[in-house]
């Protein structure tokens, strides 16, 4: 059965204070690791779709990698305006995809 | 603007009702899904269909119901039968099932009185 874990499950930082969320997954197979946004009361909003090891996608201050085992996304220098759940999803070829239960990050000013 | 909408944003069910909630893309995929999202949980898949008049079960099936007569629409029905629907419920769509990124729609929060 496939798994995902996102950690931690709420992180806190303040305005320019870079870090990292973590996707960690088990999986037969993988064909695709994704990336969401989702603010309160809306639906999940697409930043990257990474394919296999040692890729890496970058997006204003986000930047997604990709190793065998997990994936990170890197925030630098954060703004308020990025405070959201940030959801990972993973897809094996089989159904449709697999979500962690996220990330909530809050950036204070 | 292409996109996929839900309709309503709120929805209320009185025991033993069965509700409709509606999703519609005009995105020209072929792929739809629907999901159920509960306060701080991943997104469970209820439904998926790949092509118009088919659809699969998802892990969360029972007390639910869909149809697909059309591309552009995949409703999703929460039955009497469904004895915890109060959830965030998601619509998204793909060009087809398989590793393609899906796009998701604002959502419909359903509650129960």
């Amino acid at each position: 059965e496939d798994q995902v874990t996102q950690s931690p499950e709420a992180l806190r930082l303040q305005e320019g204070e870079s870090s990292s969320l973590n996707c960690s997954y088990t999986v037969s197979g993988l064909r695709g690791l994704f990336w969401y946004r989702q603010d309160p009361g809306k639906g999940p909003e697409f930043l990257f779709t990474l394919y296999s090891a040692g890729e890496e996608k970058e997006k204003e201050r986000l930047k997604a990698t990709l190793t065998k085992k997990e994936s990170f996304l890197h925030i630098t220098a954060p703004k308020p305006e990025d405070s959201a759940t940030y959801l990972c999803a993973v897809h094996t070829g089989r159904r449709a995809l697999t979500f962690g239960s996220g990330t909530r990050l809050q950036v204070q000013p | 603007d292409g996109g996929i909408t839900q309709s309503p944003k709120y929805l209320f069910r009185k025991e033993g009702q069965n509700v409709t909630l509606s999703c519609e893309q005009n995105l020209n995929h072929d792929a739809m899904y629907w999901y159920r999202q509960d306060p701080g949980q991943g997104l469970r898949l209820i439904y998926y269909s790949q092509i118009v008049n088919d659809f699969q079960k998802g892990d969360i099936a029972e007390g639910y119901s869909v149809s697909r007569e059309k591309k552009e629409s995949f409703p999703l029905t929460v039955t009497s039968a469904q004895k915890n629907p109060t959830a965030f419920y998601l619509c998204a769509s793909s060009t087809r099932q398989g590793g393609e990124t899906q796009y998701f729609g604002p959502g419909t929060r359903l509650l129960v009185l």
